[in-house]
């Protein structure tokens, strides 16, 4: 059965204090998995996509990496402002064009 | 402006009278879909579109009916609500082509709709 589990499920950090996320998959047939960012009350916005083992995406103290079972979502010296959920998802399997998320890991980043 | 737009974002309904949640997008998407969001079971994909008069079932279709008559729109209705249909709402488009996945993952999300069935 296709799966993704994020964690952890949450990860308080001070500011400036850097970690990463984790999202492991498995499903056959990688065809993408893709990183959102949701903020309380508000629809998830999206933010990586990442197609192959070995590629990294950035965007400003965020920076996503791809190996064969899973991603990274790496965050350096982050601010207050990163406080969010993190999901990740990816397509199912054989050609279906349902995508599947994981429950995310809530981030809060204390001044 | 790009937008996904739903409607209504926050309802309370009773068990059993039918309700239509809109959603409507500007961006000439193919792709769309619902989802819906509870506390521990994080988004869950209820039903999406391929194109107008394409939709197929996601993982929790029970209980929901969509249709796509037109391309820019995708109502969610529950013809008969019952409480374990309380949840977050949320409609997304995509430029998904016909090729998958492998051109874009970005799916653009609504605002979101609150429904609460006593």
């Amino acid at each position: 059965e296709d799966q993704v589990t994020q964690s952890p499920e949450a990860l308080r950090l001070q500011e400036g204090e850097s970690s990463s996320l984790n999202c492991s998959y498995t499903v056959s047939g990688l065809r993408g998995l893709f990183w959102y960012r949701q903020d309380p009350g508000k629809g998830p916005e999206f933010l990586f996509t990442l197609y192959s083992a070995g590629e990294e995406k950035e965007k400003e103290r965020l920076k996503a990496t791809l190996t064969k079972k899973e991603s990274f979502l790496h965050i350096t010296a982050p601010k207050p402002e990163d406080s969010a959920t993190y999901l990740c998802a990816v397509p199912r399997g054989g050609g279906s064009e349902k995508l599947v998320f994981g429950k995310g890991t809530k981030l809060t980043v204390n001044p | 402006e790009a937008q996904v737009t739903q409607n209504p974002r926050y309802l309370i309904t009773v068990t059993g009278k039918k309700l239509t949640v809109t959603c409507s997008q500007n961006m000439n998407h193919e792709y769309m879909s619902w989802y819906r969001q509870d506390p521990g079971l994080g988004l869950r994909q209820i039903y999406y579109s391929m194109n107008v008069e394409v939709t197929d079932k996601g993982d929790v279709p029970e209980g929901y009916k969509v249709s796509r008559k037109e391309k820019r729109n995708f109502p969610l209705i529950l013809e008969s609500p019952s409480p374990n249909q309380t949840s977050l709402y949320f409609c997304a488009s995509s430029p998904l082509m016909a090729s998958g996945w492998s051109d874009t993952g970005e799916l653009f999300f609504g605002e979101g709709s609150r429904l609460t069935v006593l």
